[in-house]
């Protein structure tokens, strides 16, 4: 299996909603991540987790928690967000820190 | 100065042609270089990645890599309509972060 799966695909959410977006990988990989891209733009770091712990914060506001259950598991928790978070969340993940990173399919959100 | 730098685009080439996009990076220690292309709407896959100065082919890509001059270049042979995409210029950071350039949006003409 070299995939990393993102589900759900679409999400739709109200800004006093609580939702989660979901990335699992079954590689082997030490090293999770999140990115946020927003239409013609480059993707943007948010988290880095490295053998289950995070490593990287990028000053992300609160409003987004991430968890990694397991070393095959990301969540990114999104609650109280603001419409100007809509955007496409990538997971991605890397055997280790210096390596390729696979992307996921991402998660298209719209926040109303 | 940004981290990494791409030109935007477009870039525009007949079919059969050879495109040729640039990057530059402002970190002198970084090792690892990558080149990914973005679909509209879809995630970025990886085209190439190169660590060490010089040419890096893979079929009718051919990454280059100049750490004295920090510029790497992906060069795209006999240019197909199927290949018009962004292409996403990326650089490993401290801590194992991935830092993309603005990207460079290439198309194909038929």
């Amino acid at each position: 299996d070299t995939e990393v799966t993102q589900t759900p695909k679409h999400l739709v959410m109200g800004m006093t909603n609580k939702k989660s977006l979901k990335c699992e990988q079954h590689m082997g990989h030490r090293a999770m991540y999140w990115y946020k891209q927003k239409a013609k733009k480059p993707p943007e770091l948010m988290f880095v987790y490295s053998y289950e712990k995070l490593s990287i914060n990028e000053s992300v506001p609160s409003r987004f928690s991430p968890e990694c259950p397991n070393s095959s598991l990301l969540n990114l928790h999104l609650h109280a967000l603001q419409p100007e978070d809509s955007a496409l969340y990538l997971c991605a993940s890397t055997e280790g820190l210096a390596n390729v990173l696979t992307f996921g399919a991402g998660s298209r959100l719209t926040v109303l | 100065q940004k981290e990494v730098e791409q030109n935007s685009g477009p870039l525009s080439v007949p079919e059969g042609a050879i495109a040729s996009l640039n990057c530059t990076y402002s970190d002198r220690g970084s090792q690892s270089f990558f080149w990914y292309r973005q679909y509209s709407g879809k995630s970025p896959e990886l085209i190439m990645f190169i660590y060490s100065n010089g040419d890096k082919e893979d079929g009718r890509f051919t990454a280059q890599l100049n750490k004295a001059s920090q510029y790497v270049s992906l060069l795209i042979r006999d240019s197909q309509p199927s290949d018009s995409a962004t292409y996403l210029c990326a650089v490993k950071a401290e801590g194992g972060k991935l830092i993309f350039g603005q990207g460079t949006e290439l198309s194909v003409k038929p």
